[in-house]
């Protein structure tokens, strides 16, 4: 059974702080991403992975910083916490092909006070 | 700009159809995604349509028109499990998804 996991569902953190969000995946994808999703919108890339130490801006990377050191897991970093990335961050990841049906994790709720 | 629309929310009734529709205006086409959301639960795929035409996959199927920019997913045989928001996502010219804001159906007894 295919899996992508997040290290927190629930995350409260403070204006201010370094927040580290962690997902592995246990496929072999090339390809792993991070999206916000917010009420009424849709899903927003922030930034996405399509091998090792290689990382590609998304649409709204202001604010945040990724790491990819390894096959399997994809890091997303807040410098700076603030309240207006209060949110719900997806990991996804696929296979490098044209036709890329995506895997989600569970998601981390990310509460900035 | 990029833009996928689908309806906000719509209700149905256990037993019935539902059709759930989808426009887009995308700097190119390489597919077009419906995946399932349950309410605090990973978005889960559902469908892919790259072709013209109706695929057909159990109760679920999914139709596209490349010419209209249009899309619908058509749900038979409700289940109360089906309660969910369903989301629309277009495959650009750079093989990135465009995300719909996705649309919360309501199944009733």
């Amino acid at each position: 059974d295919v899996k992508v996991t997040q290290s927190s569902r629930y995350l409260v953190k403070r204006t201010g702080e370094k927040v580290f969000l962690e997902c592995v995946q246990d496929m072999d994808h090339e390809n792993m991403f991070w999206y916000r999703q917010d009420p009424g919108l849709g899903l927003r890339l922030i930034y996405f992975s399509y091998d090792v130490k290689m990382k590609e801006k998304g649409d709204i990377p202001e604010g945040y910083s990724v790491s990819r050191e390894k096959k399997e897991r994809f890091s997303l970093i807040l410098e700076s916490a603030s309240t207006n990335q209060t949110s719900m961050y997806l990991c996804a990841s696929s296979f490098k092909q044209d036709y890329n049906e995506q895997f989600f994790g569970p998601g981390t709720r990310l509460t900035v006070l | 700009g990029q833009n996928i629309d689908q309806p906000t929310e719509m209700t149905a009734t256990e037993g019935a159809i539902v059709q759930i529709n989808c426009t887009y205006q995308t700097s190119g086409f390489n597919g077009l995604f419906w995946y399932q959301q349950h309410a605090g639960e990973a978005p889960t795929f559902l469908s892919y349509n790259v072709l013209d035409g109706l695929e057909e996959k159990g109760r679920f199927s999914s139709f596209l028109s490349r010419s209209k920019g249009y899309s619908y997913l058509l749900l038979k045989e409700l289940q109360m499990k089906d309660s969910a928001s369903y989301l629309c996502a277009v495959m650009d010219s750079n093989y990135q998804l465009i995300w719909g804001a996705g649309t919360k159906l309501i199944i009733k007894p």
